[in-house]
């Protein structure tokens, strides 16, 4: 059973980079079927994807978040991880992240299609 | 104010039916996959339906999806208390910046 853990500090402090790792078990990250993605949740709101990334390093950002976001992956450790700069009080959510198997759009390019594995969430809080 | 519309919030009584619309264009939901997530308080969302109409391994046939052009409709029948939850549907938006998106979720109460 596939199975993601995200890990990494519960408090960040303004305008510092807020890093987050997700290890995948019972399962290769390196498989060619999936991308893996980081979403997020801000307390009481909606769902933000924040990005993805192919085992190869290929990655795909939220337009919102792209000049603060930095997703990577290391195919050694069957990780992948997390870098968002600059962080504001605004960046206090709940961050998941999950797998997702995707597909080539009518233009030929990969689209993701669900995310059907999610870690269990980590909640980060920026505060000084 | 997320790309997908949704409803904020729906009820039914238990037993009934009860459907979720989510709403995009022909950049995201005209043309690609919708899948559908239940967020059960306190936890992770879970897969509920995929590529429109499709339900994982575990899923019960109470719940349905459907797409019509630019939109989309999650249906839920023989409504439970158990269903009380936040639904979320998403597709991937294949504008310029090919990105993912989510609606902004539905409250569903169970009266």
């Amino acid at each position: 059973q596939l199975q993601l853990q995200e890990s990494g500090p519960g408090l960040v402090k303004p305008s510092e980079t807020l890093s987050l790792t997700c290890t995948v078990s019972g399962g290769s990250i390196s498989s060619s079927s999936y991308y893996w993605g980081w979403i997020r949740q801000p307390p009481g709101k909606g769902l933000e994807w924040i990005g993805s990334i192919y085992y190869s390093g290929s990655t795909y950002y939220n337009p919102s978040l792209k000049s603060r976001v930095t997703i990577s992956v290391d195919t050694s450790k069957n990780q992948f991880s997390l870098k968002l700069s600059s962080v504001t009080a605004a960046d206090t959510a709940v961050y998941y992240c999950a797998r997702t198997p995707y597909y080539y759009d009518s233009s030929g390019y990969p689209a993701q299609d669900y995310f059907d594995y999610w870690g269990q969430g980590t909640l980060v809080t920026v505060s000084s | 104010q997320s790309v997908l519309t949704q409803p904020p919030s729906v009820s039914a009584a238990p037993g009934q039916k009860v459907t979720i619309s989510c709403s995009g264009s022909s950049s995201n939901i005209g043309n690609n996959y919708v899948s559908w997530y239940q967020q059960l308080p306190g936890t992770a969302p879970k897969l509920l339906i995929y590529d429109n109409n499709k339900r994982p391994s575990g899923i019960p046939d109470r719940f349905s999806g459907s797409k019509s052009g630019t939109s989309a409709t999650l249906g839920i029948t023989g409504l439970q208390t158990g269903d009380e939850a936040d639904y979320y549907c998403g597709t991937w938006d294949s504008s310029l910046s090919a990105y993912w998106v989510f609606g902004g979720g539905t409250k569903l109460t169970v009266l």
